[in-house]
């Protein structure tokens, strides 16, 4: 079976200012990750993927993820962040392997950018 | 490209009672994915359809309630002798072709409260 760690469940900043939402999963075969967005009262955007190669993976909005095998982290970064990035994001993983397809979700951080 | 559509977007109904909720994915997606997210919550994963059949169905999934997709396109989730502890946010999601890398496109989720 799959878990995702959200270590953070809110997270305040300032506008422009650097962020770093963090993601740790546990998994006993090799994963797909994801970070999805969901804005108020909508469904969830995926903002980037990491399935193999680099690993740094750059998404949508200037968001980007680092994977780290040997720590099992996909943490979420973006060095500057706009009010419009106020959002809960999502760290989930899906198994390589095994025949299903469906994600296992984070519990979700609430990013909240202050003027 | 419309993106995936749930109807209806929010439902107010008294314990006891059923509800159904439906769902056109992107057209030509050949998987369809039924979550659930509940306040504080990731969405959790609760059956998903490749065309008219159904893969897999999480424990979530009670005998209460039932999902088709009886033509391979849209979709439809109901429940039965609705409880309290069933309102939630329910998700539908599509993606195309088969493996656990591709990108699922979520609705903007049908809300329940039961009364």
């Amino acid at each position: 079976a799959q878990s995702v760690t959200q270590l953070d469940s809110q997270v305040p900043v300032f506008e422009e200012a650097p962020v770093e939402l963090r993601c740790n999963y546990s998994s006993s075969v090799s994963v797909y990750l994801f970070w999805y967005v969901q804005y108020p009262n909508q469904g969830l955007q995926l903002l980037l993927k990491y399935l193999s190669g680099s690993t740094l993976v750059k998404g949508i909005n200037g968001f980007e993820a680092e994977f780290n095998k040997s720590q099992t982290s996909f943490h979420l970064r973006k060095p500057s962040v706009h009010i419009s990035d106020t959002a809960e994001y999502f760290c989930a993983v899906n198994p390589l392997q095994g025949g299903s397809e469906k994600l296992v979700f984070g519990k979700g951080t609430k990013l909240t950018v202050n003027p | 490209d419309t993106g995936v559509s749930q109807d209806p977007r929010h439902k107010i109904t008294k314990r006891g009672q059923n509800v159904t909720f439906r769902c056109d994915p992107i057209s030509e997606h050949n998987r369809l994915y039924w979550y659930r997210q509940t306040l504080g919550q990731g969405p959790e994963f609760l059956t998903y359809f490749q065309n008219e059949a159904q893969l897999e169905k999480s424990r979530l999934l009670s005998d209460r309630f039932s999902a088709e997709r009886p033509k391979g396109s849209f979709s439809t989730l109901e429940i039965q002798r609705t409880e309290q502890g069933d309102s939630a946010m329910y998700l539908c999601a599509s993606s195309v072709g088969r493996g656990a890398g591709n990108t699922i496109y979520f609705g903007e989720g049908s809300w329940l409260t039961v009364v």
